[in-house]
C-alpha cells in the first residue's frame, strides 16, 4: 500500500529550466494538493484539485501550473524555474469534506541554481 | 498567511518527560488537526478534534481545544526518542475543507 508517491525525490535545476513534479495516490481520494515547505514558513498551498477535472489556485500559485491527469495523478509544473522556487514540495490527497485528514508523500527536494 | 501558530517553536526534553505544544488560531473553526513530520518525510496525521469537542485521546497523545481562547494543545506523555519530530496544527478557515497549517513546533527528545 504505497499511499502517495512523489517523483523525483531530489532535483537540481538551472534558472530558466522547466520540469514537472509527479504525484500519484492509490487511496481513491477525490482531492489532491500541492504544497511547498520553506524554513520558518510552514506549509503553503500552491494549487489543489477538489476532484478529477478541476483545479484551483492556493496561496502561492505564481510560477506554477498543475494538471489533474486522472483521479490518481496530479502533477506540478515549473515552466521557468527561479531560485525563489527552491523548496521542498509535498503532494497530499484526501477525501473531500471538512475534517478529512490529508495523506502526504515524502516530498521532492528541489534546488534551483 | 498562517491561521494557526504553534508555540513554542522548539522544545527539547528528556525521554520520559511530557511534551506540551500549543496552537493558537485567529478565526472560528470547524475542526483542528495535528500532524507530525519526521525529518526528511511527509506529514502524518495524528488526531482531529472538532469544534464541539474539548478533549481527545489517542494512545500517549492528548489534545484539548478551547474555542473561547481560540487555542489547542497537544500533550505527548512519557515521550520517547522516536517522538523527535516537528508537529503542526492545521485548521479549516471560513468553512473551507482545506486545512491551513502553522509553522510547527520542533520537538527533540533526548534519550
Amino acid at each position: 500500500n504505497a499511499g502517495v508517491t512523489q517523483t523525483p525525490k531530489f532535483q537540481v535545476l538551472k534558472t530558466g529550466q522547466s520540469m514537472t513534479l509527479q504525484c500519484a495516490q492509490d487511496m481513491n481520494h477525490n482531492s489532491m494538493y500541492w504544497y511547498r515547505q520553506d524554513p520558518g514558513m510552514g506549509l503553503r498551498l500552491i494549487y489543489y484539485s477538489a476532484s478529477e477535472g478541476t483545479t484551483d489556485k492556493g496561496e502561492v500559485p505564481n510560477g506554477y501550473n498543475v494538471s489533474r491527469l486522472n483521479k490518481r495523478e496530479f502533477s506540478l509544473r515549473l515552466e521557468s524555474a527561479a531560485p525563489s522556487q527552491t523548496s521542498v514540495y509535498f503532494c497530499a490527497s484526501s477525501e473531500r469534506g471538512l475534517g478529512q485528514p490529508q495523506h502526504f508523500g515524502d516530498g521532492t527536494r528541489l534546488s534551483i541554481l | 498567511s498562517q491561521q494557526g501558530e504553534e508555540d513554542p517553536q522548539a522544545l527539547s526534553i528528556q525521554e520520559g518527560e511530557n511534551a506540551t505544544m500549543n496552537c493558537s488560531y485567529k478565526t472560528s473553526i470547524n475542526n483542528l488537526q495535528w500532524y507530525r513530520q519526521n525529518s526528511g518525510r511527509g506529514l502524518v496525521h495524528l488526531i482531529l478534534i472538532r469544534s464541539n469537542e474539548r478533549e481527545k485521546h489517542s494512545g500517549r497523545l492528548r489534545v484539548t481545544l478551547d474555542t473561547s481562547k481560540k487555542s489547542s494543545s497537544l500533550l505527548i506523555t512519557a515521550s520517547r526518542a522516536a517522538d523527535t519530530a516537528s508537529y503542526f496544527c492545521a485548521t479549516d478557515v471560513g468553512g473551507s475543507y482545506i486545512p491551513t497549517f502553522g509553522r510547527g513546533t520542533s520537538l527533540i527528545v533526548h534519550p
